[in-house]
């Protein structure tokens, strides 16, 4: 079965040093979100894109984040620099009106841990 | 802006119970409602999709309502059991069929054999 990839799992960095996490939606999907999840919260969303296009980075802290897309296939997420209250579950999801599945249903990835000291 | 709220943090049930979930909204009906679970360490799982104009969907030991009189979505698990263990997620969306979700915070429902 098609999933999403994420890699690394997990990342320990030290604050101020810069992070990146890489995401690979399912194949076909058009839209890939990225969204960060602090313990004990729901996930929010950070960035959507359509094809390699941003649809919406409203809540991307775009003094120190920021995301691409360049080719309309996998992504990456940047911070830059770290800071301690970066440390969350950073997701990245898929969806695609056009999947076998339900439309508006979003695959999501395993996650990157992030834990800034 | 929009709140969402899932009543408790953590549900603890018996197994073979229902379990009931509550998710309440304010402000204005999104145009559907997702429940989703979510195993500690992974990402969310899709679970099931209730649109603004349904009130009731089933999906084998699960069903979902949805009262936008009362602003609130129920998630109903029935003959649980301990492997139905995980935060469920209620999340509404707006604006189309590719607008954004917006999640709430969890319940965390325990089932003890």
């Amino acid at each position: 079965e098609a999933e999403v990839a994420q890699s690394p799992r997990y990342k320990i960095t030290e604050k101020s040093q810069a992070v990146a996490f890489w995401c690979d939606p399912i194949s076909g999907h058009a839209t890939l979100y990225w969204y960060r999840q602090i313990l004990g919260q729901g996930p929010e969303l950070l960035v959507q894109f359509q094809d390699e296009s941003v649809v919406d980075d409203s809540q991307l802290p775009k003094d120190r984040f920021s995301a691409e897309r360049l080719k309309g296939v996998d992504s990456t997420l940047k911070i830059q620099p770290a800071e301690l209250g970066d440390s969350a579950m950073y997701l990245c999801a898929s969806s695609s009106p056009h999947a076998g599945g339900l439309d508006n249903e979003q695959f999501f990835g395993p996650g990157t841990r992030l834990t800034v000291l | 802006s929009q709140k969402i709220e899932q009543n408790s943090e953590a549900l603890n049930i018996q197994e073979g119970k229902t379990a009931t979930l509550t998710c309440n909204y304010t402000n204005y009906s999104p145009a559907y409602l997702q429940w989703y679970r979510q195993d500690p360490g992974r990402g969310p799982v899709f679970l099931l999709l209730i649109r603004e104009n349904e009130k009731e969907k089933r999906k084998e030991r699960l069903k979902v309502t949805f009262d936008t009189t009362l602003k609130q979505s129920l998630f109903h698990i029935t003959a649980s059991q301990p492997a139905d263990s995980a935060t469920y997620l209620c999340a509404l969306r707006y604006g189309g069929s590719q607008g954004n979700l917006i999640f709430g915070k969890g319940t965390k429902l325990s089932v003890k054999p």
